[in-house]
Parts: C-alpha cells; sequence; structure tokens
C-alpha cells in the first residue's frame, strides 16, 4: 500500500458528461501529479500541484482541470468528456516538489466513456 | 524533448532465470535520472530501481540491477532470480532534474515469468 488513496476506482459514464476524481496523497507529502494511461498515448503526465500551487503542466486538455486544495488533496476534473478519454488516471505524490523522482501511486481511477 | 524508448514490448523468462529488459532514452540534458517503474496486475505503480546520471557506478536493489551507459543513452535492467510475483509490466522513466519530478515513461515491456 502505497498510502495514495485514489476515488472512485472504477467510473462508468456517457460522452458530454463531466466527471471529479479524487485523491489523498500520503501523509506528510506536498506535491500530486496526476497521469493519464491509455493505450495509445501510454503513461502521460497531466499536471502537477505544490502545496496547493499548480507547478507544471503536461498534456493536459482544457477540458480538464485540477487543483489542490488546503488538506492537500487533490481533484481532477474532465468535463465535455469524449470516448477517447477512456484510460487510467493516476495520481501520485511525492514529499517534495522537486528533484526526487520516487512518486507514490494510488491504483488509478478507470474511467470509461461510453 | 525528452523520449523513452522500450522496443520490447514483451519478455518472459523461466523462474529462478535471468532476464533483462532494455531501454533507450533521448535528451540533451547532462543532468537527469533514471527509473524502472513496475506495474502488477494491481495496476500500482511501484518504483524499482533508480539512477542518477552523474553516478558512474551501476544502482543496485537486491536481484535488481541496471547496466546504465550514459553515452549510448542505453539503460536496461536485470532481475536475477525472477521470482513469480516479478510478473507485471516494467516501464522505464527519465526525469530532468530541474523538472520536479515530472516522469517520461516508455511504453512498457509485459514481463512473464514462467513456472
Amino acid at each position: 500500500d502505497s498510502g495514495v488513496t485514489q476515488t472512485p476506482k472504477h467510473l462508468i459514464t456517457a460522452t458530454g458528461q463531466r466527471v471529479t476524481l479524487r485523491c489523498s496523497p500520503r501523509s506528510g507529502d506536498l506535491s500530486v501529479y496526476w497521469y493519464q494511461q491509455s493505450l495509445d498515448q501510454g503513461l502521460q503526465f497531466l499536471i502537477q500541484y505544490y502545496n496547493g500551487e499548480e507547478r507544471a503542466k503536461g498534456n493536459i486538455l482544457e477540458r480538464f482541470s485540477a487543483q489542490q486544495f488546503p488538506d492537500l488533496h487533490s481533484e481532477l476534473n474532465l468535463s465535455s468528456l469524449e470516448l477517447g478519454d477512456s484510460a487510467l488516471y493516476f495520481c501520485a505524490s511525492s514529499p517534495r516538489g522537486w528533484n526526487t523522482g520516487e512518486l507514490f501511486f494510488g491504483e488509478g481511477s478507470r474511467l470509461t466513456v461510453l | 524533448a525528452q523520449t523513452v524508448t522500450q522496443s520490447q514490448p514483451e519478455m518472459s523468462v523461466q523462474e529462478a532465470e535471468t532476464v533483462t529488459l532494455s531501454c533507450t532514452y533521448d535528451t540533451s540534458e547532462s543532468d537527469y535520472y533514471l527509473f524502472w517503474y513496475k506495474q502488477p496486475p494491481s495496476r500500482q505503480m511501484i518504483l524499482v530501481i533508480r539512477q542518477e546520471a552523474y553516478k558512474q557506478q551501476n544502482a543496485t536493489e537486491n536481484r535488481f540491477s541496471v547496466n546504465f551507459q550514459k553515452a549510448a543513452k542505453s539503460f536496461s535492467l536485470k532481475i536475477s532470480d525472477s521470482q513469480l510475483g516479478d510478473a507485471a509490466m516494467y516501464f522505464c522513466a527519465y526525469m530532468q532534474e530541474t523538472s520536479g519530478s515530472r516522469l517520461t515513461f516508455g511504453e512498457g515491456t509485459q514481463l512473464t515469468v514462467n513456472p
């Protein structure tokens, strides 16, 4: 158990809908990362937050947004969903915002868009 | 942009034998880190081993070791005395030192361990 909790584990929804994925990092970790894993794109970095502030942005679509709250949990919001958004969405955390590379991953939220 | 390539989509090994997974990467940076992450059927990504580019000595973690060839931009993972629990998808990953733990992953290699 990595200590990172993601909910929900599975989610099925329809095109055009909006969903929210939640992540609780390991106790004391200040950085949260979101990754998307899909068959055609592989594992891609979406966005990073450090202590409530956006630190880095990767291949995140404009339809997607995220935030990190004062208690350090994070939410990834996916809107106007398309079939291609079906993927496994991982949250990971690390103690600091830089130079570690050791990320602790949750079990992921599998999103299926029908 | 940095890229990571794993040319072996699938590998298999007999239990107790040794297997080597390959990884190459492309970067113009001099300061970076390389990693192997494991994704078992439970889906959770787990760090296996880490290598700092400035270190010439290859990293070792119990049965796992790497062969880091900086000039060739090659980073292979050797698993000795393979166990059934080693069966998983293995991802090679790169991190630029100044990127704040933002990882670039390869496509993955599915490792099967045969009893």
